[in-house]
C-alpha cells in the first residue's frame, strides 16, 4: 500500500470552475501537510501548508485536512490555465520529518480548459 | 533574498560513471535534503544534512553519497550509475530540526544516464 495516495488524473477543470484535489495518508501520526504545484520541467512549488483538522484558505486556494479519515484537500477556485501543473501532496511523520523528510504521492495533473 | 541554487541544471553521463550535483540552500537555513524525482513520480527522499553530517537516509544504496560543508552548502554524488538512476535531482532547503519544518525546492538537476 502507497503512503500518500492521489489519484492521477489528469482532471480536466473549465476555465473559471472549481478544481478538487484528494490525497489520503497511511500514517495515523503524521502531523504535517503540504500542497506543491510543478508545472512540467520545473521543481515542486509550495502552496499550502497545513497542520490543524479543518479549513485553511490563501488566495483562491484552500486546504482542508481531516487527520480522523487520513484525508487531505486541495480546492482551486475560480480556476485559471495558469494553473494547470500536477499537483503533490506531500505528508510529514515525526519523528523523520523533524530530518525533512516528506513523503510524496504521484500527483494529480489539473488541465484547466479555456 | 537568494532561494535555494542547484547546479548543473541539465547533464548527461553514460553507465558505470560517477557525478557529483551541487546545492546552495536558502539564506538562512542550515539544512539540506536532497529527493529523486522519477519521470511521473513524487520526489523520493534520499537523506538529509546538517551541522555536516548525515541525519537520516531513505531508501538508497550506499552508490549515493554526499557531504555538507561549513556554509551548508551541499553535494550528492552518485557513483556506478544505472540507466535508472536518470531522474530529475532536487536539493531542498530547511532551518534547523523539528516537526512540521517546510522545505524549499530548487530547480533541480536532470541527469540522464545513457
Amino acid at each position: 500500500q502507497k503512503e500518500v495516495e492521489q489519484n492521477s488524473g489528469p482532471l480536466s477543470v473549465p476555465e473559471g470552475a472549481i478544481a478538487s484535489l484528494n490525497c489520503t495518508y497511511s500514517d495515523r501520526v503524521s502531523q504535517s501537510f503540504f500542497w506543491y504545484r510543478q508545472y512540467s520541467g520545473k521543481s515542486p512549488e509550495l502552496i499550502m501548508s497545513i497542520y490543524s483538522n479543518g479549513d485553511k484558505e490563501d488566495g483562491r486556494f484552500t486546504a482542508q485536512l481531516n487527520k480522523a479519515s487520513q484525508y487531505v484537500s486541495l480546492l482551486i477556485r475560480d480556476s485559471q490555465p495558469s494553473d494547470s501543473a500536477t499537483y503533490l501532496c506531500a505528508v510529514g511523520t515525526p519523528p523523520t520529518d523533524s530530518w525533512g523528510k516528506l513523503q510524496f504521492g504521484a500527483g494529480t495533473q489539473v488541465v484547466v480548459t479555456p | 533574498d537568494a532561494g535555494v541554487t542547484q547546479s548543473p541544471t541539465h547533464l548527461i553521463k553514460t553507465r558505470g560513471q560517477q557525478v557529483t550535483l551541487r546545492c546552495s540552500p536558502k539564506s538562512g537555513h542550515d539544512t539540506v535534503s536532497w529527493y529523486q524525482q522519477a519521470l511521473g513520480q513524487g520526489p523520493q527522499f534520499i537523506f538529509q544534512y546538517y551541522e555536516e553530517e548525515e541525519r537520516q537516509r531513505g531508501n538508497f544504496p550506499d552508490r549515493f553519497s554526499g557531504h555538507q560543508f561549513p556554509n551548508y552548502s551541499s553535494e550528492l554524488n552518485v557513483n556506478a550509475l544505472l540507466l535508472g538512476d536518470s531522474a530529475l535531482y532536487l536539493c531542498a532547503s530547511s532551518l534547523g530540526q523539528g516537526t512540521g519544518n517546510t522545505i524549499y525546492f530548487g530547480e533541480g538537476s536532470w541527469l540522464t544516464v545513457v
